[in-house]
């Protein structure tokens, strides 16, 4: 049982790339998350899906756009990346909004 | 927008000291989670609180949730080099879209000497 699973772990990208971060939960759960953390200021949430077919923005959205493919995956993407992007990305999933987030490892992203 | 503080924002202890963080909303909770995140780790989940002025206890940490459920603490009896990490709270929203939510404090670093 794999839980939460984030693709790359580790990603370097120019100003102005583009990538997309994936995240695939095998726990049949219905609500999934993406945070960024930075030091010193904890874990801030990016966007959100309370569950399969909806959206929705959270603390820092701006420059980010994500999908909630199906019920196991949701990508976010950065369509022109800029170094105040460099952070490490966590992708989360929980069994109902309400209930224990689970974590995948992270992806560190650094933005030159 | 709702938002959780916790402090302290570090804290360093001698192996045996006990440590307490605590975190407070400035709007009331549904519900608040303590996560741990182990340097290069990931948050896990350790527990969460519900019911206003619920107390858990889990081996040496004991959690408590604010009668008014807009604050909370985690404190750790005795503390041991495995407790190193950073501790965070979590808190939920009451209404609206605020209640999908979970805004995390920014957490307590604790390192402990041994």
């Amino acid at each position: 049982n794999a839980g939460v699973t984030q693709t790359p772990k580790f990603q370097v990208l120019k100003t102005g790339q583009s990538m997309t971060l994936q995240c695939a939960q095998d726990m049949n759960h219905n609500s999934m998350y993406w945070y960024r953390q930075d030091p010193g200021m904890g874990l801030r949430l990016i966007y959100y899906s309370a569950s399969e077919g909806t959206t929705d923005k959270g603390e820092v959205p701006n420059g980010y756009n994500v999908s909630r493919l199906n019920k196991r995956e949701f990508s976010l993407r950065l369509e022109s990346a800029a170094p105040s992007q460099t952070s490490v990305y966590f992708c989360a999933s929980s069994e109902a909004y309400w209930g224990e987030a689970f974590f995948g490892q992270g992806t560190r992203l650094t933005v030159v | 927008g709702q938002q959780v503080m916790q402090i302290p924002q570090y804290q360093h202890v001698q192996e045996g000291e006990d440590f307490t963080t605590y975190c407070n909303s400035s709007t009331t909770l549904s519900n608040i989670q303590w996560y741990k995140q182990r340097p290069g780790g990931h948050p896990v989940f350790l527990i969460q609180l519900v019911k206003s002025g619920e107390v858990k206890k889990q081996k040496r940490l004991t959690f408590q949730f604010g009668e008014a459920k807009k604050n909370s603490s985690l404190h750790i009896t005795a503390t041991q080099t495995t407790d190193v990490g950073t501790y965070f709270c979590a808190g939920r929203g009451v209404s609206g879209g605020s209640n999908y939510k979970l805004t995390f404090g920014k957490g307590t670093l604790l390192t402990v000497n041994p």
